[in-house]
């Protein structure tokens, strides 16, 4: 099983519509979670990081949920720009560093 | 403030060839990590650094790849020989603390392998 699983997509949505990605882990000690931006052809960028019960940064919303090992993104009113792919990622205790495969999103004007 | 710098940006080789990559990490991070990601998939962590000493390799194929930070500071990556199957990118990032802060990305070296 991996460490880390995403749902692929790819979600296409409308400009101002809310998007939800979802990301479960498979090591209960992982200790912090991340979610990272990667444009096409681009390094990956830091979005947002993930330590407790979550945390909110404008228009996006992370969460986390230990119980269900699980952690997610939301995105509202969604621009154009927000068109990207989105890796999760979790680090934990062995000092391991794991992403998912990426959840590619595209805003449709 | 400099980023993290990688070269070459793009290397073509044939299957069987070897290569090098580069990476200077953000002056003063401690931590340097060696991704390889395939299109359509995440990182795949290879090797981590602390300093001039590996953390993690539990995923780096050692019957061909290779990788040193000697000074604690930049460090190579080199396959050889290289298979189709390791064409990817090769990203190096730094952290500068080991437990779980912002990674920062280099712009990757693309490898084609024919």
């Amino acid at each position: 099983r991996k460490e880390v699983e995403q749902d692929p997509g790819p979600f296409n949505v409308p400009e101002g519509a809310t998007v939800a990605f979802n990301c479960t882990y498979s090591n209960s000690a992982s200790q912090s979670f991340f979610w990272y931006r990667q444009d096409c052809r681009k390094e990956p960028k830091l979005l947002m990081s993930v330590y407790s019960s979550g945390n909110e940064d404008g228009r996006f919303t992370a969460q986390l949920n230990r119980a269900s090992q699980y952690i997610s993104l939301l995105i509202r009113d969604s621009k154009l720009s927000d068109s990207a792919t989105y890796l999760c990622a979790a680090f934990n205790t062995g000092n391991q560093f794991y992403f998912g495969t990426g959840t590619s999103l595209t805003v449709i004007p | 403030e400099a980023g993290v710098a990688q070269s070459p940006r793009y290397k073509i080789i044939e299957k069987r060839q070897s290569v090098a990559f580069w990476c200077n990490p953000i002056s003063g991070h401690a931590t340097l990590y060696w991704y390889q990601q395939i299109l359509g998939q995440g990182p795949k962590l290879l090797i981590q650094f602390q300093n001039n000493g590996v953390v993690d390799d539990s995923q780096l194929p050692k019957d061909r790849f290779s990788a040193e930070r000697l000074k604690g500071v930049d460090s190579t990556l080199k396959i050889q020989p290289a298979k189709l199957e390791d064409s990817a990118v090769y990203l190096c990032a730094s952290s500068s603390l080991w437990t779980a802060v912002e990674q920062f990305f280099g712009p990757g070296t693309r490898l084609t392998v024919l």
